[in-house]
């Protein structure tokens, strides 16, 4: 099955600053990426998803970008604002096994925005 | 509007108790999850409906019980629990075909005694 790993597992930034997160997949066949958001108490939200014809893709202060040789993609968040913090996953669909009805999360990163 | 319900919000019961889950989602969805999420870990698959069909059971211990009575309603019906299936129950839905994006409820924190 498809297996996803996150970096990191936290990450501090300043506010104003610039996140980084990195995910990597294996199963070479995937072709859609979401990003979740969670904030406490809440269930995941989706901020942004990019599918295997493209490369890169932006809303705003939120960008995806998709490496399909290296197998991995990043999420990247510009200009950090307090209430960005929250933890984030990526995932990845387990396509061999079971089409697009499962996704395979990756562990999450906790992001602290400091003020 | 992008939105799924769930209730209720809180729930706390002994391990000889029956309770349900209940999820509801009127984006006209065809597959609809539940997922199970213990503290700092990413959400479990547990189910999946699609077209009011259960089209995967993640080996999931018998006194779990899920029904999809219509294609807007999800329900989880919880049956002599263990304290370790307290966790946070999320459910999701999508269209099924062609489009893989999963939308999720708020969540319902289940706590067993």
């Amino acid at each position: 099955g498809e297996n996803v790993e996150q970096h990191p597992s936290t990450l501090s930034v300043q506010e104003g600053d610039s996140a980084v997160i990195k995910c990597t997949y294996s199963d070479s066949a995937s072709n859609y990426f979401p990003w979740y958001k969670q904030e406490l108490g809440k269930g995941p939200q989706l901020i942004i998803d990019i599918r295997s014809n493209v490369g890169e893709k932006k809303d705003q202060r939120i960008a995806v970008t998709l490496n399909k040789t290296a197998k991995h993609f990043s999420l990247h968040i510009t200009e950090t604002q307090p209430e960005d913090s929250a933890v984030y996953f990526c995932a990845a669909p387990d396509i061999s096994n079971f089409g697009n009805e499962k996704l395979t999360f990756g562990t999450g990163t906790r992001l602290t925005i400091i003020p | 509007d992008t939105e799924v319900t769930q209730t209720p919000k809180h729930l706390v019961m002994g391990m000889t108790n029956k309770k349900s889950l209940k999820c509801e989602q009127h984006m006209g969805h065809r597959a609809m999850y539940w997922y199970k999420q213990k503290a700092k870990k990413p959400p479990e698959l547990m189910f999946v409906y699609s077209y009011e069909k259960l089209s995967i059971n993640e080996s999931v211990p018998s006194r779990f019980s899920p029904e999809c009575p219509n294609s807007s309603l999800l329900n989880l019906h919880l049956h002599a629990l263990q304290p370790e299936d307290s966790a946070l129950y999320l459910c999701a839905s999508s269209r099924p075909m062609g489009s893989d994006t999963q939308y999720f409820g708020p969540g319902t924190r289940l706590t067993v005694l």
